[in-house]
């Protein structure tokens, strides 16, 4: 299996600029999940999908921050307008729930730098 | 509220000497712990995982935990660090949830 795959990897864009990330999860996996990673804030969990669905989004930032999961094989992380303060490393994770056990797999992460 | 505490920032080792990293938290019922390890530029791979049984757990790269319920711990050991080992480690509770409750991680750095 290819892993969680994350495009692009680098981002450098101007404030005020939408920004879109993606994610691909692993085959089968049926949850989703954007984490951002900072120096001063360490691992934070965004969001995350069950099943295409959003479950739990209470650590999006704020308004300008959206997540969609149109299908099983797809998701994007949406910053619009993006602040330099929104620059950071993005993971996506995926796992599969069985028998009441989960495993997360990252990606290699979207390092985001806004200007 | 849950928590897990990485007591240890930045450990500093020497190639070949043994390592324990701590890793403690705080969860009312039995938890699912983890071990993640970052190198530079990369995403977190997993490098072991607690759910039941067994509270000595192998892992890859050679490194081994134990949970300790006594002690809400769940410690990260390897007998002898290699070079390749300098990343950062995280350690993970899992909730009933799907969600995962990080430390703020511990940075290794490996001498020669």
């Amino acid at each position: 299996d290819a892993g969680v795959i994350q495009s692009p990897r680098h981002e450098v864009t101007e404030m005020g600029q939408e920004v879109t990330l993606r994610c691909k999860p692993i085959s089968g996996h049926n949850s989703l999940f954007w984490y951002r990673q900072t120096m001063m804030r360490g691992l934070e969990l965004l969001i995350y999908f069950n099943n295409n669905v959003p479950i739990d989004d209470s650590g999006m930032p704020e308004d300008r921050f959206s997540a969609k999961m149109p299908n099983a094989s797809f998701s994007t992380l949406k910053i619009q307008p993006s602040e330099p303060r929104d620059s950071a490393v993005y993971f996506c994770a995926s796992s599969f729930r069985r028998d009441g056990k989960n495993i997360q797999y990252f990606g290699a992460g979207t390092r985001l730098s806004v200007l | 509220a849950q928590s897990v505490t990485q007591p240890d920032i930045h450990i500093t080792v020497s190639e070949g000497a043994s390592l324990e990293l701590r890793c403690n938290y705080s969860y009312g019922a039995t938890p699912y712990l983890f071990w993640y390890v970052q190198s530079p530029g990369q995403g977190l791979q997993l490098l072991l995982k607690y759910f039941s049984g067994d509270t000595l757990v192998q892992g890859i790269k050679g490194f081994e935990a134990e949970f300790k319920r006594s002690q809400s711990s769940f410690n990260l050991r390897k007998p002898s660090v290699h070079w390749s080992d300098a990343a950062e480690y995280f350690c993970a509770v899992g909730l009933n949830t799907d969600k995962l409750i990080f430390g703020t991680g511990t940075r290794l750095q490996v001498f020669p």
